[in-house]
């Protein structure tokens, strides 16, 4: 299982667009990039996850260049709520890679 | 549609007592995992259970730790003869296949050890 490397925090203001960059140099051609959010006392929720380019849904965009050593989740606009442990996972998406391996996550902090 | 439920929220024991937790999968999920988080870490995997079978237990401690997921009912998380360390979030996740769709946890059960 790829090694993934994440800030330890950032600090945000509300309406900013915020980027959490994800380190992942050993990653291997089946592993997929998924990112999950964490509040206090909840279990971890699905976020976005991605392959290569950019995806964006209703809630993030994810950004992953061409040699996929890393990749950047872009949160537009925070508001106060957005205020958790954000992970960066990697992970083969065919068979045998059912686990999920969470680093320490990075905790951002949205204020007013 | 209901999530995955887990209960109970919270549990206490003493050291040498039995926990059980359990987890309820979401409609139409046949995958559960469960996951242990310390306090200040991320999650650590501990076992991956399809009905009736134990697919991958890597992560579960080798004592006192079994996991079970019946044809009928809700996965078990049982932990025998608990130790302080022991204290943590048990949390679980069901999918509804095999090849890592997504993951959806469930709110967790705190495990209290006096």
């Amino acid at each position: 299982l790829a090694k993934t490397t994440q800030p330890i925090s950032m600090d945000s203001y509300e309406g900013q667009e915020v980027n959490i960059t994800c380190s992942h140099n050993n990653i291997a051609t089946n592993d997929y990039i998924t990112w999950y959010q964490q509040f206090p006392s909840q279990g971890p929720r699905f976020i976005i996850q991605g392959y290569k380019t950019k995806v964006t849904n209703e809630v993030a965009s994810l950004f992953i260049p061409a040699d996929r050593k890393s990749s950047t989740l872009s949160l537009p606009r925070v508001s106060l709520s957005d205020t958790a442990v954000y992970y960066c996972l990697v992970g083969d998406l065919q068979g045998g890679g059912n686990k999920l391996t969470f680093g320490t996550g990075t905790q951002l902090k949205v204020e007013l | 549609n209901a999530g995955v439920m887990q209960n109970p929220r919270h549990l206490v024991r003493r050291r040498g007592q039995e926990a059980r937790l359990r987890c309820s999968p979401m409609k139409g999920h046949s995958h559960v995992y469960w996951y242990r988080q310390l306090p200040e870490e991320g999650l650590k995997f501990m076992v991956y259970l399809q009905k009736e079978n134990i697919i991958d237990e890597s992560g579960m401690p080798k004592e006192r730790f079994s996991a079970e997921f019946p044809k009928e009912g809700p996965s078990i998380l049982r932990i025998q003869q608990v130790v302080r360390g022991d204290s943590a979030a048990y949390f679980c996740a069901s999918s509804p296949g095999h090849s890592q769709e997504t993951q959806y946890f469930g709110p967790g059960t705190r495990l209290l050890v006096l």
